[in-house]
């Protein structure tokens, strides 16, 4: 069965600060990565996504993300976090055989204090 | 250029009762998917749409079904309402060609069932 883990509810760190926000993913076969992510009443907002190519993907708003095929894993990553930034964060996979939908992860709480 | 308009954007039914809601897509768009968002959670599959039929679905009961107009927009039925069916219901357009290009998301309905 496909299924993606985030396994921190909540991740707090202070602006300026590198973030974390880790996920990994179990599918068959190769793994379409994204991650969205979502402010207080709005619906998700796309940051990036791996398909092939580069193991370190570029998004937007400063995000980047870091695929690991022996891992399982694709953590999303900043450099230097804003407090603007506060959002819950999705992890999502599509798997080559479930050709349309995306599987969600549960979600991560960004809290980034002043 | 539009985005992704949901309507409305919140409801409150009895149980038993049947609810209607409706998603226009982005313009250019021409698939549509829909996800059941429950507090707390991820969302979840419930079904995507393309030339006005269900392509996949998820695991949802029959009791959520759907429809796509020759416009491309949509709607989702969900027939004899139960409290548990009280979430945040998400659509999503994305264009059939690009298949591993993001999903839109709308800002979604938030359903009461009381």
């Amino acid at each position: 069965a496909q299924s993606v883990a985030q396994p921190e509810d909540q991740v707090n760190v202070a602006e300026g600060n590198p973030l974390t926000v880790k996920c990994t993913y179990s599918v068959s076969g190769n793994p379409y990565l994204f991650w969205y992510v979502q402010y207080p009443n709005r619906g998700l907002q796309f940051l990036l996504k791996y398909i092939t190519g580069d193991n370190l993907v570029k998004g937007s708003y400063g995000f980047e993300a870091e695929f690991n095929k022996s891992q399982t894993s694709f953590h999303l990553k900043k450099p230097s976090a804003l407090v603007s930034d506060s959002a819950l964060y999705f992890c999502a996979v599509r798997g080559m055989d479930s050709s349309y939908k995306l599987i969600f992860g549960s979600g991560t709480r960004l809290l980034v204090r002043p | 250029d539009a985005g992704v308009t949901q309507s409305p954007t919140h409801l409150i039914k009895t149980r038993g009762q049947q609810v209607t809601l409706r998603c226009s897509p982005k313009s250019g768009h021409d698939t549509v998917s829909w996800y059941q968002q429950a507090l707390g959670q991820g969302p979840q599959f419930i079904f995507q749409y393309y030339e006005e039929e269900e392509r996949q679905r998820g695991n949802f009961p029959d009791r959520f079904s759907g429809h796509q107009f020759p416009n491309y927009s949509s709607e989702l039925n969900v027939n004899a309402l139960l409290l548990g069916d009280s979430a945040l219901y998400l659509c999503a357009s994305s264009l059939e060609t690009r298949y591993n290009s993001p999903l839109h998301f709308g800002n979604g309905t938030r359903l009461t069932v009381t």
